[in-house]
């Protein structure tokens, strides 16, 4: 499969704990996003990478929250001290930046669940 | 105000049926535009880009209003596996291509 992948698919977590997800985007890909989607919404931007510079952040991205891209490859998303509002699903999708529709390709996405 | 907007729906419809979906932006410097369709806890998966003198894949047609910051989504001959959730979507010049999700039209098509 030469898709975008994600683990885990499902983390199950108490709340106070710190979690991570990882995302592997399509090979060549050198943009990376994170988004985040709550039920019955759209998903909503949290943040972009190209290769490993992280150029932006959404003001949802509180200060528990980083991201890294440390090879430009794969990505991970981290969540310190997890509270029940952060229940979602967490997409990571990747593009190759060219041209002028940038089409985005998203992972199965991870189902984050604070207890 | 939501910077983009749909009708959330569900809209029920017989097989065969052409239906029509709407979505308005707010952003007027809105660059790009796409419909996705994601079905039931998967992830979204692009249907079609949306180009300013329409366009069509098949049985959907894609129309933009730019004047009046409105898309649309026509579906012809509905078939069962067309049911899903479609969602609109933009992205804003100078916004490093991020995207901007509608919340979605429910679809479902029924016998």
């Amino acid at each position: 499969d030469t898709g975008v992948s994600q683990d885990p698919r499902h983390k199950i977590t108490k709340r106070g704990q710190n979690v991570t997800f990882r995302c592997d985007p399509i090979s060549e890909h050198n943009r990376l996003y994170w988004y985040r989607q709550t039920l019955g919404q759209g998903p909503e931007f949290l943040t972009y990478f190209q290769n490993e510079a992280q150029l932006e952040k959404s003001r949802l991205l509180s200060d528990r929250f980083s991201a890294e891209r440390p090879k430009g490859s794969f990505s991970t998303l981290e969540i310190q001290r997890t509270e029940q509002g952060d229940s979602a699903m967490y997409l990571c999708a990747s593009s190759l930046g060219q041209g002028d529709k940038n089409i985005q390709y998203f992972g199965a996405g991870t189902r984050l669940s604070v207890l | 105000r939501k910077e983009v907007e749909q009708d959330p729906g569900p809209f029920n419809v017989p097989e065969g049926a052409t239906v029509a979906f709407n979505c308005t932006y707010s952003n007027s410097a809105s660059q790009s535009f796409f419909w996705y369709r994601q079905d039931c806890r998967k992830e979204p998966k692009l249907l079609m880009s949306v180009y300013s003198s329409g366009n069509e894949d098949g049985r959907f047609t894609a129309q933009l209003n730019r004047a009046s910051q409105y898309i649309s989504l026509l579906i012809r001959d509905s078939k069962l596996s067309d049911s899903a959730t479609y969602l609109c979507v933009v992205n804003f010049s100078g916004g490093y291509n991020k995207l901007i999700f509608g919340a979605g039209t429910r679809l479902a098509v029924h016998p």
